[in-house]
């Protein structure tokens, strides 16, 4: 298993860009999040979903949108990217009440 | 929604030591707290997690606490070691729920 597989690991963007960061899971898990993390403020929830074809609102939603179209992939998109929205983006994963498996990670710069 | 907070921010300890974090959560219907370890430039790594039917859980020199009625939930670790340090995150959620709340982080320095 690769578990949680996030593609690109690192993106520069200028403000107004619009991209798509990837998330795929092979593990079977019903639930799939993001997160984003700025220094001192720990992960944020963005969106997450609870199966294909279902995602809901986290803590920090606006100015990103995703779908689910699959059990295994879960991507989030920007728009029209913003400097604020720099940050390093977590996706995670997991069987309902059990732990997030986490990727690696996106580290995203937007000038 | 569940506001989470986490102290100290910083924890200085020397090898050895016992070092104890601690979490405040809002929401009374949070039922599962996990908590995080996360290393400079990796992903977040499960450590251990409580679940609020049991009031304490063990791990070899992890160990973590949950007072359901006073809100919060601590990690204890012994015998600190330097590869202990790293930055600890705890979390709070309602089982089957995946809306998870984070703290803000502690970082951890195990002095050798």
């Amino acid at each position: 298993n690769a578990g949680v597989t996030q593609t690109p690991k690192f993106q520069v963007l200028k403000t107004g860009q619009s991209m798509t960061l990837q998330c795929a899971q092979d593990m079977n898990h019903e639930y799939m999040s993001w997160y984003r993390q700025d220094p001192g403020m720990g992960l944020r929830l963005i969106h997450y979903s609870v199966g294909a074809g279902i995602t809901d609102q986290g803590e920090v939603p606006n100015g990103y949108n995703v779908s689910r179209s699959t059990t295994e992939d879960f991507p989030l998109r920007l728009l029209s990217a913003a400097p604020s929205q720099t940050s390093v983006y977590f996706c995670a994963s997991n069987r309902i009440g059990q732990p997030q498996h986490f990727g690696d990670g996106t580290r995203l710069s937007i000038l | 929604g569940e506001n989470v907070e986490q102290h100290p921010s910083t924890l200085s300890v020397q090898e050895g030591d016992s070092a104890v974090i601690k979490c405040t959560y809002s929401d009374s219907a949070s039922n599962y707290f996990p908590w995080y370890k996360q290393e400079l430039g990796k992903r977040p790594q499960l450590i251990i997690d409580i679940r609020s039917n049991v009031g304490e859980k063990k791990d070899q020199r992890i160990a973590v606490t949950l007072n359901k009625t006073a809100k919060h939930f601590s990690l204890h670790i012994t015998e600190t070691q330097p590869e202990d340090s790293a930055v600890y995150f705890c979390a709070a959620s309602r089982r089957g729920n995946n809306d998870m709340r984070f703290g803000a982080g502690t970082r951890l320095t195990v002095k050798p």
